[in-house]
């Protein structure tokens, strides 16, 4: 089955600590994964897709095949980082529709 | 005009009434987007439009049916709705099947039915 497993309902930190909100994927052959962040009362917004490998908001995500993980990590949090994030992973890569299956989501809350 | 624009924001029904959501972009985006996001849990596909076709329908009940009448419009026509029903309906684009962009969403409109 092709699915996102986020282990964590809610991540609590201090400003300034590092984060990391775990996301594991199953699926067969090479995933198409993503991203997306929802603050409060905003549109969901991409925030980074595997493909691309940069930076944003000084957040990264590396594929790790083996691990079947992507986890997304930051080492300083802010507190604007508050926010919803979702792991998504394209389940149609070869027909160009990107059928995106989500996660359940990890709330992260981080404390001054 | 970068954004994905849904409207109402905001639509209470009751179970017998006929009602539609809409959905409007002009980024010349040839691939619509409906999703269902219930409260606490994840977005989940409902329908994809690619070329104001349906493409994938995601064994969603008949009581929604989406419509595509022009490149830049993606309505979801709402009929004889259940409590469950109840969601954040959320729209979004992406440029065609070819390219390699990722969707951009909507804000949604939050239905619930009476």
């Amino acid at each position: 089955a092709q699915r996102v497993t986020q282990p964590e309902k809610l991540l609590s930190v201090f400003k300034g600590a590092p984060v990391e909100l775990k996301c594991n994927y199953s699926y067969s052959g090479s995933p198409e994964l993503f991203w997306y962040v929802q603050y409060s009362r905003q549109r969901l917004q991409l925030l980074l897709r595997h493909i691309s490998r940069e930076s944003i908001k000084g957040f990264t995500a590396d594929l790790n095949k083996g691990e079947t993980s992507f986890h997304l990590k930051k080492p300083f949090a802010q507190e604007e980082d508050s926010a919803m994030y979702y792991c998504a992973l394209n389940t149609e890569k070869n027909t160009g529709f990107q059928k995106l299956v989500f996660g359940t989501g990890t709330r992260l809350l981080v404390s001054p | 005009d970068t954004e994905v624009t849904q409207t109402p924001k905001h639509l209470v029904m009751g179970m017998t009434n006929k009602k539609s959501l809409k959905c409007e972009q002009h980024m010349g985006h040839r691939a619509m987007y409906w999703y269902k996001q219930k409260a606490k849990k994840p977005p989940e596909l409902m329908f994809v439009y690619s070329y104001e076709k349906l493409s994938i329908n995601e064994s969603v009940p008949s009581r929604f049916s989406p419509e595509c009448p022009n490149s830049s419009l993606l309505n979801l026509h709402l009929h004889a709705l259940q409590p469950e029903d109840s969601a954040l309906y959320l729209c979004a684009s992406r440029p065609d099947r070819v390219s390699n962009q990722p969707q951009h969403f909507g804000d949604g409109t939050r239905l619930s039915i009476l």
